[in-house]
């Protein structure tokens, strides 16, 4: 166990529609990433949040948007949802923001785009 | 831009015997960290082994260990003694010093055969 907490674990839902995913960091990791790992992409990163603020943005749609509560939490949305959507969503933490930090992922979010 | 590329998409090795798992990288920078990850059926990430690119020891981690050849741009994976518990897909992964970006290549899924 990771630490780091995801909500829910499997989403089935219709095209056109929009859904949220949650993650919740370990306990005093301000660093929470985003990563998409799908058949024909593969496992790439969407945005990284920092202390609440967005800190890099990867390959990440305009369809997508992402946030960092003040608790840590970070909710990723997905709109206008396609077929080609339909992948395993990642939430990681990390204590800092540079790249020797070590981050901890959560284990997924299964999203079904029907 | 840095890739990370796995040219094995599939290996397979009998239990208890060694396997290696290539990998290789693209940068232009000089501080960088390089990762072997291990996602088994749960799709759970798991960190199996880590590597600075300013030491030139070889990172070790009980049965796995690599073989980092910096000016080959080279970061290859070597498990000892199979285990059937071994059998996965595994990623390996490139951060900068300076970002909090994780690059994956493509994976290797790896099979252990009794």
């Amino acid at each position: 166990d990771s630490g780091v907490t995801q909500t829910p674990k499997h989403l089935i839902t219709a095209t056109g529609q929009r859904v949220t995913l949650r993650c919740s960091p370990r306990s005093g990791d301000l660093s929470v990433y985003w990563y998409q790992q799908s058949l024909d992409q593969g496992l790439q990163f969407l945005i990284q949040y920092y202390n609440g603020e967005e800190r890099a943005k990867g390959n990440i749609l305009e369809r997508f948007s992402a946030q960092q509560f003040p608790d840590l939490h970070s909710e990723l949305n997905l709109s206008s949802l396609e077929l080609g959507d339909s992948a395993l969503y990642f939430c990681a933490s990390s204590v800092g923001l540079k790249g020797y930090n070590e981050q901890f992922f959560g284990p997924g979010t299964r999203l079904t785009v029907l | 831009a840095q890739t990370v590329t796995q040219s094995q998409p599939e290996m397979s090795v009998q239990e208890a015997e060694t396997v290696t798992l290539s990998c290789t990288y693209d940068t232009s920078e000089s501080n960088y960290y390089l990762f072997w990850y291990k996602q088994p059926p749960s799709r759970q990430m798991i960190l199996v082994i880590r590597q600075e690119a300013y030491k030139q020891q070889n990172a070790t981690e009980n049965r796995f260990s690599v073989n980092f050849q910096k000016a080959a741009k080279s970061f290859s994976l070597k498990i000892s003694d199979s285990q059937l518990g071994d059998t996965a897909m595994y990623f390996c992964a490139f951060i900068s010093g300076n970002t909090g970006k994780l690059i994956f290549g493509q994976g290797t899924t790896l099979q252990v055969k009794p």
